[in-house]
C-alpha cells in the first residue's frame, strides 16, 4: 500500500492563479480530510468527505473547493490563489469506525506571491 | 465548538532527561479521543499516543506517557529518557466520537528541542 499520497510536494503560484492539490489513498477509506498548517496555529480543517459524492466544510473553507467522485481521490482546488493561502496542506484519511487511526499524507508546501 | 490549547510554544530538555508538554481542551462531549502527534522537520505527521476518554487508565507507549485529567480537561505528554530524535513539533489533538466524526481539532503546537 502506498498509503496517502499528495502531489505536488512544493508549488509556487502567483496571486490569482488556480491550481489543484491532489490527494489519493489506496486503503479504501471512506473518510478524507484536508488541513492547512500555519505557524503558531496548528492544523485547521478546510473540507472533509465522509464518502464518494459527499463533502462538507470545515473550519476554514473560504477560497477552496473540493469534490469526491471516487473513494480514492479527494482533490483540493484553489480557484484564485491569494497570499493568505500560503501554507502547508495535509490530506488525511481514515476508515469508518476506526477514526482513532488517521493516516496523513506527506504534505504540500504552497507559496502564493 | 471544541478547542485545544497548548500554552508552551517552545520547550527544551537535556538528552536522557524527562520533559512534560501541556495541553488543555474544551468540549461538551463525553466521549472522545485525544492524541499527541509528532512532526519532525520532514513534515510527516506521526501519531505518538492516543487516549480514549472513557478509559481512566493513562495511555503509555514505551518512553511516552500521558497524564489525562478528564475533569480538568487536561492531557499532558511526558517523554522520559529524551533522545535527540525526539526533537520535533508536537501537536495535541481532539476528536469527538459523537459529533466530530473523523475530524481532528489541533492545538497550536509545541516545538521541542533536545540538547546533547
Amino acid at each position: 500500500n502506498a498509503g496517502v499520497t499528495q502531489t505536488p510536494k512544493f508549488q509556487v503560484l502567483k496571486t490569482g492563479q488556480s491550481m489543484t492539490l491532489q490527494c489519493a489513498q489506496d486503503m479504501n477509506h471512506e473518510y478524507m480530510s484536508w488541513y492547512r498548517q500555519d505557524p503558531g496555529m496548528g492544523l485547521r480543517l478546510i473540507h472533509y468527505s465522509v464518502g464518494a459524492g459527499i463533502t462538507d466544510q470545515g473550519e476554514v473553507p473560504n477560497g477552496y473547493n473540493v469534490s469526491r467522485s471516487t473513494t480514492e481521490d479527494f482533490p483540493l482546488r484553489l480557484l484564485s490563489a491569494a497570499p493568505s493561502q500560503t501554507s502547508v496542506y495535509f490530506c488525511a484519511s481514515t476508515k469508518g469506525g476506526q477514526f482513532y487511526e488517521q493516516y496523513f499524507g506527506p504534505g504540500t508546501r504552497l507559496t502564493v506571491t | 465548538a471544541q478547542t485545544v490549547t497548548q500554552s508552551q510554544p517552545e520547550m527544551s530538555v537535556q538528552e536522557a532527561e524527562t520533559v512534560t508538554l501541556s495541553c488543555t481542551y474544551d468540549t461538551s462531549e463525553s466521549d472522545y479521543y485525544l492524541f499527541w502527534y509528532k512532526q519532525p522537520p520532514s513534515r510527516q505527521m506521526i501519531l505518538v499516543i492516543r487516549q480514549e476518554a472513557y478509559k481512566q487508565q493513562n495511555a503509555t507507549e514505551n518512553r511516552f506517557s500521558v497524564n489525562f485529567q478528564k475533569a480538568a480537561k487536561s492531557f499532558s505528554l511526558k517523554i522520559s529518557d529524551s533522545q535527540l530524535g525526539d526533537a520535533a513539533m508536537y501537536f495535541c489533538a481532539y476528536m469527538g466520537r459523537e459529533t466530530s466524526g473523523s475530524r481532528l481539532t489541533f492545538g497550536e503546537g509545541t516545538q521541542l528541542t533536545v540538547n546533547p
